[in-house]
């Protein structure tokens, strides 16, 4: 069964850094998400993705957050310098042209030290 | 804006049902997901409602009232396995492209005891 993939599943980093999440979404995919959810919290919406620009974005996401297709198959997501409230789990999710469900990543846990 | 409300947590024992609810008020709608999370793992889909009524799925099943703004999730003949965080969340309309974000509530944590 095809499946969103992302990698690294946890990564620890300092305080400033710059950090790089990568996401597999199913082939044939058309719309890309980046959720975040604090340990303990709700889901967040970050970004959405289509057709090679962000279609939505929250309040969360600001400037020091960009999102990239570099290939056909990689989704990324960058934080560009880290603060200790970046810590989360975020999860990269895709969904299909006239599809219901988005199907998410098994999540990359973010710890920023 | 959107905002969801469902209970944080509930206890529930073996083989018995349980009625997870979710209410919800927001600007655009465009369906009401119901999602499982374990601890630690990516949300997995459940139902999903977008006219009202009830979809019935196996052991699910999830109802929707759009003119109350509520939604119920049906968990029946319980397994330990259901031990799970359950997470109703609203799709949006808006954005371009109709990116169509999910909005998610607090999640409610079901606990199954033997």
């Amino acid at each position: 069964e095809p499946e969103v993939t992302q990698t690294p599943s946890h990564q620890v980093t300092q305080m400033g850094q710059e950090v790089i999440l990568r996401c597999v979404p199913i082939s044939n995919h058309l719309y890309f998400y980046w959720y975040r959810q604090i340990l303990g919290q709700k889901v967040e919406f970050l970004v959405s993705f289509y057709n090679n620009e962000i279609s939505e974005k929250s309040e969360i996401f600001d400037d020091q957050f960009s999102v990239e297709r570099p290939d056909g198959s990689n989704f990324t997501l960058k934080i560009r310098s880290t603060k200790l409230e970046d810590s989360a789990m975020y999860f990269c999710a895709s969904r299909g042209q006239g599809e219901v469900e988005a199907f998410f990543g098994q999540g990359t846990r973010l710890t920023v030290v | 804006g959107q905002n969801i409300d469902q209970p944080t947590e509930m206890t529930a024992t073996e083989g018995a049902i349980v009625q997870i609810n979710c209410t919800y008020q927001t600007s655009g709608f465009n369906g009401l997901f119901w999602y499982q999370q374990h601890a630690g793992e990516a949300p997995t889909f459940l139902s999903y409602n977008v006219l009202d009524g009830l979809e019935e799925k196996g052991r699910f099943s999830s109802f929707l009232s759009r003119s109350k703004g509520y939604s119920y999730l049906l968990l029946k003949e319980l397994q330990m396995k259901d031990s799970a965080s359950y997470l109703c969340a609203v799709r949006g309309r808006g954005g371009k492209a109709a990116g169509n974000k999910l909005t998610f509530g607090g999640g409610t944590r079901v606990l199954v005891k033997p």
